[in-house]
C-alpha cells in the first residue's frame, strides 16, 4: 500500500517555464512534509519542506503547497533552469518517528 | 566535515554470500537510517536508529540486519544475499528524530547474482 505517490514518473519543461511536480498521500497521520531532489549516481538532497500547520512555503525559486483536506501537495519551480534537471522525491513523516516515507519520484528534464 | 560517508560504491554477491555495508557520519547525529531505492518503488526504510544502542525496523527489514554501537557509525548487514536485495542502498542521517531533513549518503549498488 503505497501511502506517498507520485504519479507523474517524468515532467517535460521549457527553461524560464513554471514546473509543477505534484504528490498524494493517504495517511492523515503525516504531519511533515519534504521534497528531494536526486541527481544520477548521487543520494538525495534535501530541497523544502512544509509543517501541516502551514500551507505554503517559500524558498527562492522553490515553493510547496499543502492542501491538508485533499491530502495533497504540490512543489512550484520557478524560472525552471537546466540544472533543475533530476529526479524529485516527496516525503512524509508523522508522529516524530523521524521515518520518513517516499514516494516513487518523478524525473523533471528542463529543456534549454 | 565529510558527512555521511559509504562503502563500498559497487558491489557483487552471488545469492546466499554475506556482507555488510558501511555507512559513516562525522557529524554527530543521533539518527541514522538505511534505504533502498528501486525503479518505480521510490526509497523504502529498511533499517533506522535514534540513537546508539537502539535501532528498529523499517518498512521493509527482512533478510538485513543492523547495530549502532556508536554514534558515528551503522552497517548494514546481509546475512544470505537474494537476487531480490539487487538495489542501490542510501545511507541518511540526521541531527536528532524529528529533524527529517536528513541528509544521505552517495549510495551503494548492490548487485546479486
Amino acid at each position: 500500500d503505497q501511502q506517498v505517490k507520485q504519479n507523474s514518473p517524468s515532467l517535460s519543461v521549457q527553461e524560464g517555464r513554471i514546473s509543477i511536480l505534484n504528490c498524494d498521500y493517504t495517511n492523515s497521520m503525516f504531519d511533515y512534509f519534504l521534497w528531494y531532489k536526486k541527481y544520477p549516481a548521487e543520494g538525495p538532497t534535501f530541497l523544502i519542506s512544509i509543517s501541516s500547520i502551514k500551507d505554503k512555503n517559500e524558498d527562492g525559486r522553490f515553493t510547496v503547497f499543502l492542501n491538508k483536506s485533499a491530502k495533497h501537495l504540490s512543489l512550484h519551480i520557478v524560472p525552471s533552469q537546466p540544472g533543475d534537471s533530476a529526479v524529485y522525491f516527496c516525503a512524509a513523516s508523522g508522529g516524530n518517528t523521524g521515518k520518513l516515507i517516499f514516494g516513487q519520484g518523478t524525473t523533471l528534464q528542463v529543456k534549454p | 566535515n565529510a558527512g555521511v560517508t559509504q562503502t563500498p560504491k559497487f558491489q557483487v554477491l552471488k545469492t546466499g554470500q554475506s556482507m555488510t555495508l558501511q555507512c559513516a557520519q562525522d557529524m554527530n547525529h543521533e539518527y541514522m537510517s538505511w534505504y533502498r531505492q528501486d525503479p518505480g518503488m521510490g526509497l523504502r526504510l529498511i533499517h533506522y536508529s535514534v540513537g546508539a544502542g537502539i535501532t528498529d525496523q523499517g518498512e521493509v527489514p527482512n533478510g538485513y540486519n543492523v547495530s549502532r554501537s556508536t554514534t558515528e557509525d551503522f552497517p548494514l548487514r546481509l546475512l544470505s544475499a537474494a537476487p531480490s536485495q539487487t538495489s542501490v542502498y542510501f545511507c541518511a542521517s540526521s541531527y536528532q528524530v524529528g529533524m527529517e531533513e536528513q541528509y544521505f549518503g552517495p549510495g551503494t549498488r548492490l548487485t546479486v547474482t
